[in-house]
Order: C-alpha cells, then structure tokens, then sequence
C-alpha cells in the first residue's frame, strides 16, 4: 500500500537560514506531489506542488525537489523566517479523486 | 482558490454523544472530503463525500460512527456518533477541484471528548 514518511520530525534553524525538510514516498503510481504548512489552530495551508514529469519547482522562497528513482521529495525554504514556523506535511494525490496520504509532519523551528 | 468554512471550530462534548460538524463552500464543488487530524499526528483521510451518492469511507471508518451528508454541491456534513474520548481530534473538511490542483482546507474543528 501507500506510505508517505518524513526523515525528520522536528527541524530548527536560524533566522535567515536556509530550510531543508524531505519527505519519502513508498511505491506509488501518484504523478501529483504537494507540501501544505499548517500553523497553530489552522488548517493545511498549500505551498507548493510538482508534478512527476518535473524534478525541480520553484515559487516564492521556496523549491521543491522530486527524486522519483529514489522516491523522494523535498521543500527547500530560503532565508527563512519566523514566520515559518509552522509544521509542514507532504501529500501525494493518489488515483483521480483528489483525496491525499499525507506524511507524518516534520515541525520547524526558526530561532531568532 | 476556494473560502471554506467549518463549524464549529472547536467544541467540549461528553463522552456519548454526537456532535456535527458543517463546511460551507463559496462555490461549487464535487469533490469533498473529511479528515481526521489527531494529536500531534498528521492527517488521515476519513470518507470521500460526493454530491448525489453515498459517502465512501476509507479503511478503519464506518458510516454508523461517522455519518456524512452531502445535500448540494457547496455543503456538507460529518457527524461523529457516539464519542469516546479517542474521537479527540481536529476533523478538517477539503475539497478539490481537479486534476493536478491542490487540495483546499477549511480550519478545522478542535474537538475534545472529556
């Protein structure tokens, strides 16, 4: 079946630091990869996606890596601040219906 | 992007009873779903809820404990039956609105069995 794991589940970093959090997918057919950060008392927010046929996506400060030989996923975040601060899920889409198997969470810290 | 909204947004209720939780949509959708967020944990997908059939509910959840209505296409209903406290968890409504799009969420509602 479907897995989706995290390397990390707790991350810190300096102000102004570059982010790295990764995110593992089992074996899968799902061609549709997303990362949401959810804050305190909120629901999942959407960051970013990419699609299988890319490798590298880039938004506001932001990048995803897809590694499908490894099956691996990453969210790059640059100069980070505190407002990151926030726990952040990667999900994939499986099948044509929308719904999401999420990852375990990877919680990020930013110090001051 | 789509405004979604969840009531209530957290609620106390005593082991035994039921409680419903509502999401309103701004627009019109087809694809709706409910998950299930414990403590600490991530997100786990509860049923699928679409306009004009029945709920499909995902391994580990029964219609009996969580039923769902589904009247249009802009609201829904997930309704925990029965709670113990293990129900404590925060229930998120989303929806999707097509293929390599992402998945919108409502707040959530915080909900706490004592």
């Amino acid at each position: 079946g479907e897995s989706v794991g995290l390397h990390l589940p707790t991350l810190s970093v300096q102000e102004g630091d570059n982010s790295i959090i990764n995110c593992a997918y089992s074996n899968s057919a799902s061609d549709y990869f997303i990362w949401y950060k959810q804050e305190s008392g909120k629901g999942p927010q959407f960051i970013i996606d990419i699609r299988s046929n890319m490798d590298k996506r880039q938004g506001q400060r932001v990048t995803v890596l897809l590694n499908k030989t490894v099956k691996h996923l990453s969210l790059q975040i640059a100069a980070t601040q505190p407002g990151d601060s926030a726990v952040y899920f990667c999900a994939l889409v499986t099948g044509s219906q929308g719904n999401l198997i999420f990852g375990k969470g990877t919680k990020l810290s930013v110090k001051p | 992007s789509a405004v979604i909204s969840q009531k209530p947004s957290r609620d106390i209720c005593q082991r035994g009873t039921s409680l419903t939780i509502q999401c309103q949509v701004d627009s019109q959708v087809t694809m709706m779903f409910w998950y299930r967020q414990q403590p600490g944990q991530s997100l786990t997908l509860i049923a699928t809820a679409n306009q004009g059939s029945e709920a499909t509910y995902e391994s580990g959840f029964v219609i009996d404990k969580f039923p769902i209505s589904r009247p249009n296409l802009t609201f829904s209903t997930l309704t925990v039956s029965n709670m113990s406290p293990e129900d404590s968890s925060i229930y998120l409504c989303s929806i999707w609105t097509g293929l390599n799009t992402e998945a919108f969420f409502g707040q959530g509602t915080r909900l706490t069995v004592v």
